[in-house]
Parts: C-alpha cells; structure tokens; sequence
C-alpha cells in the first residue's frame, strides 16, 4: 500500500485552464503539505495543513487553493495556470511538525 | 532567519570514498534536522535524522554531525556506493514553526 499517493502524476496543460492535484495518505497522520519543487530541485513548502485546518500559507498566490475534506486527503486546485506554475508538486504528511514526512511520487505539471 | 543554507551543490566521489555535505542554519527554535534523499522520478525519502540533544548519529554507513554551538550539522557517507548518486536535502523544524525548510540540495554522483 502507498502510503501517501497523489493523482495524476503527470499534467500537462495550456496557460490559463484550471487543473487539480489529489493528494491521500493512509498513515493516519493529522499534518499535511504542499511542496513545489522547481527544475532546479529547490523544494519550497506552500502550504501546511493540521486537522484539516490551513496552519500556512506561504506566500502562495491565491490562484492556488487547497481544500482538506479530511484528514487523511489535501487536495490542490489551481486556477488561471501561469507558464511559471511549471514545476513537480509533492504532497507530504507528518505525524507532527517536526517528525518525518512522508512524500508521495509528485506531480510534474507542464503549463504550455 | 528561516533559512537552511547547504553546500556544496554537487559533489563527485569515487566509489568507496566519503561523501560530505554541510548545512547551517541560523533560527535556534529549530529542534529536528533530518536529511533526506531524493532519486529521480521519486519524492524525498528520510534517510536520517537527529534532535539537539546529542552530537552525532550514526545508522549504518551515514553519520550526521551535529554543532549547536556553531548551527551547523553535515551528514557523512562512507563507503560511497553507485547507489548512492541521488539529490541529499538536509531540512531543518520545529513543532511552533508549523513547517520544513529544506536546504538547497546536493547532488551527489558516486564514480564507480
């Protein structure tokens, strides 16, 4: 069993369309993250969520909205997509905020 | 403050030599430093971590060393394998901090 899987794994789409990222996790942990992860392998957190409550927002233009209906999923839903949204986007979870993460695989989104 | 400056960039061992890489840090409320590894295609994966308690941690052929004093903590491969060529992130946390800030990264390649 994955432990924390996010759909699709590649997205490829023109500027300007809305796309969403599904992200799940089956460890039961009460934290969850968004990371973007650019071609020079920088990894920036965008946003930190604990018992489906938004805890951070990094700085993350409002184009951008996660959406936890549970625990266990943190979804991401981007609108109006930039050429510079191109990037691979992990969702993590944690059993707190200074223990582990666990990723998942990624999403590499190209926005043409 | 919040930064985790990591260096080098890339680093080129011969197979069975010792792989180093270094981080600082600067905001002293951190209290969890792991170091991760990425392979590509692949989300991070811990590899290992330690808490300010102690100064060094050593599972297997990987060591983290860690100064308090100076804020500053490396991790040590030894016997550097082939398989061991992959992106190291060190990342650094704390529980009020809500989040992980992730150094640079290193790219490390193991000449065989």
């Amino acid at each position: 069993d994955t432990a924390v899987s996010q759909t699709p794994k590649y997205l490829v789409t023109q500027m300007g369309n809305d796309k969403s990222i599904k992200c799940e996790q089956n460890l039961g942990h009460d934290t969850m993250y968004w990371y973007k992860q650019d071609s020079k392998k920088f990894l920036k957190i965008m946003f930190s969520y604990n018992n489906k409550e938004l805890i951070i927002n990094e700085t993350v233009p409002n184009r951008f909205s996660p959406k936890s209906p549970d625990k266990a999923h943190l979804n991401l839903h981007i609108n109006s997509l930039e050429l510079g949204d191109s990037a691979v986007y992990f969702c993590a979870s944690s059993r707190g905020f200074n223990t582990e993460a666990f990723f998942g695989q990624g999403t590499r989104l190209t926005v043409v | 403050q919040q930064q985790v400056k990591q260096s080098p960039q890339s680093l080129i061992v011969q197979k069975g030599g010792i792989s180093i890489i270094n981080c600082a840090y600067e905001n002293t409320a951190f209290d969890y430093f792991p170091w991760y590894q990425q392979f590509p295609g692949k989300g991070p994966a811990l590899l290992i971590a330690i808490r300010p308690d102690v100064s060094e941690k050593k599972e297997g052929r990987f060591t983290i060393s860690f100064n308090k004093s100076a804020k500053q903590f490396s991790l040590h491969i030894m016997d550097s394998q082939p398989g061991d060529s992959a992106t190291y992130f060190c990342a650094a946390s704390n529980d009020g901090g809500f989040k992980t800030i992730f150094g640079a990264g290193t790219r490390l390649f193991v000449k065989a």
